[in-house]
């Protein structure tokens, strides 16, 4: 069965660049879901998606921006990089808004900011 | 607000051994609880979620969570661990909903560590 797909899966990045990090959901799934983890701690919600418009908000910085697309995948964009946001970011994908259902995560993306 | 707690760090098991990784959760409404299992360098795997009804929830690879209202806890079990079972376990509460997004707010995660 398909499954979530992220790319690149490793980034490294110097302070102060951006990077961008993409989301391939599951067929058909309708929202999108970011999270980070950093080294280890648990995931931390950053912003959703739910048929293309923004749907939550959670603890992601002003110098981060996201969107989902006309074909559902979702781009995560980090600006003015810091050493605190080396981590792990997961998407993850549900289908119908996803209120009972449990979200389908991708491998994650691991950024490494030197 | 919701929120999940896992006590225990770590879980140390034998083999062959039953095992258990507790829970509990806060939340104002019906609770929507899930499990998620991460291993080394990989995202989190969906094991099993509690939605309504039945307080015995079967999920993949052979565990089972027990819902339990009065003592807020959901707790995740299995009858005989395997090796292959080492991985890391977060216990995750549905928030939501808004605006459709029903996030999902994790514990602070419990390693198992199964012995041959």
């Amino acid at each position: 069965a398909a499954g979530v797909i992220q790319s690149p899966r490793h980034l490294i990045k110097e302070k102060r660049e951006t990077a961008t990090l993409k989301c391939y959901p599951i067929p058909r799934h309708d929202t999108v879901y970011w999270y980070q983890q950093g080294p280890g701690q648990d995931p931390q919600f950053l912003i959703s998606f739910y048929e293309k418009m923004q749907s939550d908000k959670g603890s992601i910085p002003d110098r981060f921006s996201a969107q989902q697309f006309s074909d559902y995948h979702s781009e995560l964009n980090m600006s003015s990089l810091e050493l605190g946001d080396s981590a792990l970011y997961f998407c993850a994908s549900s289908l119908n808004g996803g209120s009972a259902r449990e979200q389908y995560f991708g491998p994650g993306t691991r950024l490494t900011v030197t | 607000a919701q929120s999940v707690a896992q006590p225990e760090d770590q879980v140390n098991v034998a083999e062959g051994n039953p095992l258990t990784v507790k829970c509990t959760y806060s939340v104002s409404g019906n609770p929507y609880l899930f499990w998620y299992v991460q291993y080394p360098n990989r995202g989190l795997q969906f094991l099993l979620k509690y939605i309504t009804g039945d307080n015995l929830v079967k999920g993949s690879y052979g565990f089972e969570a027990e819902f339990n209202k009065s003592q807020t806890s959901f707790h995740l079990k299995k009858p005989s661990a395997l090796v292959s079972d080492s991985a890391l376990y977060f216990c995750a509460v549905r928030d939501g909903p808004m605006d459709s997004s029903y996030k999902l707010i994790f514990g602070s995660g419990t390693r198992l560590l199964v012995r041959p």
